[in-house]
C-alpha cells in the first residue's frame, strides 16, 4: 500500500498570505489528522476528519481551517499567516479501528518570511 | 484524562550501548501504546505497538519494547546502539478511535556518539 503523502514538500510564503496544504491519506483510511511542529512547541494537533467531517480539533485560532473530501484526501489551509506560523506541518492517517495507530506523511516544512 | 511523560528530552548513548528511552503514561483503561521515531525534516514512523496479549513488544530496527502495567510504563530498548539510531523518539497512547484520545509524549531526542 502507498504511504501517506504530502504536498508540496516545502513552501516558502510571506507575511499576510495564505496557504493550503494537501494530505492524501493511506488507501482505506478515512481518519485524517494534522499537526504543527515546531522546536519550541513541539508536536501540536491542529484537527482531525473523519468522513468528511471535523471530528476533533486543537488550539489553534480560527485562521487554521481544514476540510476532508470524499476520497479521505484532506487539506488544510493557513490565511493571513504570520512568522510563528513557519514549522513543519504533518498529515497521518488512521483506519480508525483498534489500535488506532497513525501513519504519518513526510509533512510540509512551511518557511514565512 | 490520560497522559503521556517521556523522562528526558535529551539521551547520549556511545555506540554499541543499550539504548533506554523511558515513557510513562496514565490511564484509566486499558490503553494501546506505541513508539514512533523521527528523523530530521521526516514525518513520523511507526516503530512499534502494544495492543494487547504478549508484553514485549518487537519492533523495526531492533527495537522493542516492555508493557509493564504495575509500573505504568512502556520503556523502549535496544541492545546495541547504532550511528543510524540518532533520531527523536515519541511515545503515544490511544484509548479510542479520535485523535483527541491520541496523545504524544513530548519526545527524546538520542544521540549515539562514535
Amino acid at each position: 500500500k502507498a504511504g501517506v503523502t504530502q504536498t508540496p514538500r516545502y513552501l516558502i510564503k510571506t507575511r499576510g498570505q495564505q496557504v493550503t496544504l494537501s494530505c492524501s491519506p493511506i488507501s482505506g483510511h478515512r481518519s485524517v489528522s494534522w499537526y504543527q511542529q515546531t522546536p519550541g512547541q513541539g508536536l501540536q494537533f491542529l484537527f482531525e476528519y473523519f468522513s468528511e467531517t471535523q471530528r476533533n480539533k486543537g488550539n489553534f485560532p480560527g485562521r487554521f481551517s481544514g476540510r476532508q473530501f470524499s476520497n479521505s484526501r484532506s487539506e488544510m489551509n493557513v490565511s493571513t499567516l504570520e512568522l510563528g506560523d513557519s514549522a513543519l506541518y504533518l498529515c497521518a492517517s488512521s483506519p480508525d479501528r483498534p489500535p488506532y495507530e497513525q501513519y504519518f506523511g513526510p509533512g510540509t516544512r512551511l518557511t514565512v518570511t | 484524562a490520560q497522559s503521556v511523560t517521556q523522562l528526558g528530552s535529551h539521551v547520549s548513548v556511545s555506540e554499541g550501548a543499550l539504548v533506554l528511552l523511558r515513557c510513562n503514561y496514565s490511564s484509566s483503561v486499558p490503553p494501546y501504546l506505541f513508539w514512533y521515531v523521527q528523523y530530521p525534516n521526516q514525518g513520523l514512523q511507526l516503530l512499534l505497538k502494544y495492543t494487547t496479549g504478549a508484553t514485549l513488544v518487537k519492533g523495526i530496527n531492533g527495537f522493542e519494547a516492555e508493557f509493564k502495567k504495575s509500573e505504568t510504563s512502556f520503556h523502549l530498548t535496544k541492545p546495541s546502539a547504532h550511528m543510524s539510531d540518532a533520531a527523536e523518539y515519541f511515545c503515544a497512547v490511544s484509548q479510542g478511535g479520535g485523535t483527541y484520545k491520541y496523545i504524544f509524549g513530548t519526545g527524546t531526542r538520542l544521540k549515539v556518539l562514535a
